[in-house]
């Protein structure tokens, strides 16, 4: 089955400087990449997401690269602001079953 | 409903007495999960429905946690005789199927004292 590793665990920026959080994944047919934010007491919202026949997507100030052949895909946030302080997860839909496999998460605190 | 709907959104509940939390998804969704989030943790998977296939039970810590999804639509998640380690967010999503974005619910926080 599919797993997924994220880092770093925690990451402090200052304001308007970029964050990029990494993340594997082992099966190589996984085909799906979303990224989701969460919000303190809230649940987990989809900010973007990739799939394996695109090597990159940009949505504003956030970007999504993929690495097909090395099985890792990253989230670049440019020009942070306070409001982007989140809990940030990766994930990978299982090729199988569609099954989400999260990653552990990553702690962003821009600092202003 | 607009979005996954989760009830109730708090629960104190006394050590070993039984809960239930239930999940109303995005009507017309076929896939549903079930998540624990720990205090500052990440998202560990429990449970998995899609349409009529059997739940993928994979990632339920314990005998103690069982979960069923009734008519395809509302899933409800028990957990029997609580321990203080139940303690956490237990997180709900629903997808329409297939490799689509997961909505997720606002959670239920469940305390065990």
């Amino acid at each position: 089955g599919e797993n997924v590793e994220q880092h770093p665990s925690t990451l402090s920026v200052q304001e308007g400087d970029s964050a990029v959080i990494k993340c594997t994944y082992s099966d190589s047919a996984s085909n799906y990449f979303p990224w989701y934010k969460q919000e303190l007491g809230k649940g987990p919202q989809l900010i973007i997401d990739i799939r394996s026949n695109v090597g990159e997507k940009k949505d504003q100030r956030i970007a999504v690269t993929l690495n097909k052949t090395a099985k890792h895909f990253s989230l670049h946030i440019t020009e942070t602001q306070p409001e982007d302080s989140a809990v940030y997860f990766c994930a990978a839909m299982d090729s199988g079953t569609y099954k989400y496999i999260f990653g552990t998460g990553t702690r962003l605190k821009v600092l202003a | 409903g607009a979005g996954v709907s989760q009830s109730p959104s708090n629960k104190v509940t006394e050590k070993g007495k039984d809960v239930e939390l239930r999940c109303d998804p995005i009507s017309g969704h076929t896939a549903l999960y079930w998540y624990r989030q720990s205090l500052g943790q990440g998202l560990e998977f429990l449970i998995y429905f899609q349409g009529n296939s059997a739940p993928d039970k994979s990632g339920l810590p314990s005998d103690r946690f069982s979960a069923e999804r009734t008519g395809g639509s509302v899933s409800t998640l028990t957990i029997q005789r609580t321990q203080q380690e139940d303690s956490a967010v237990y997180l709900c999503a629903s997808t329409p199927g297939g490799d689509t974005e997961a909505f997720f619910g606002q959670g239920t926080r469940l305390t065990v004292v």
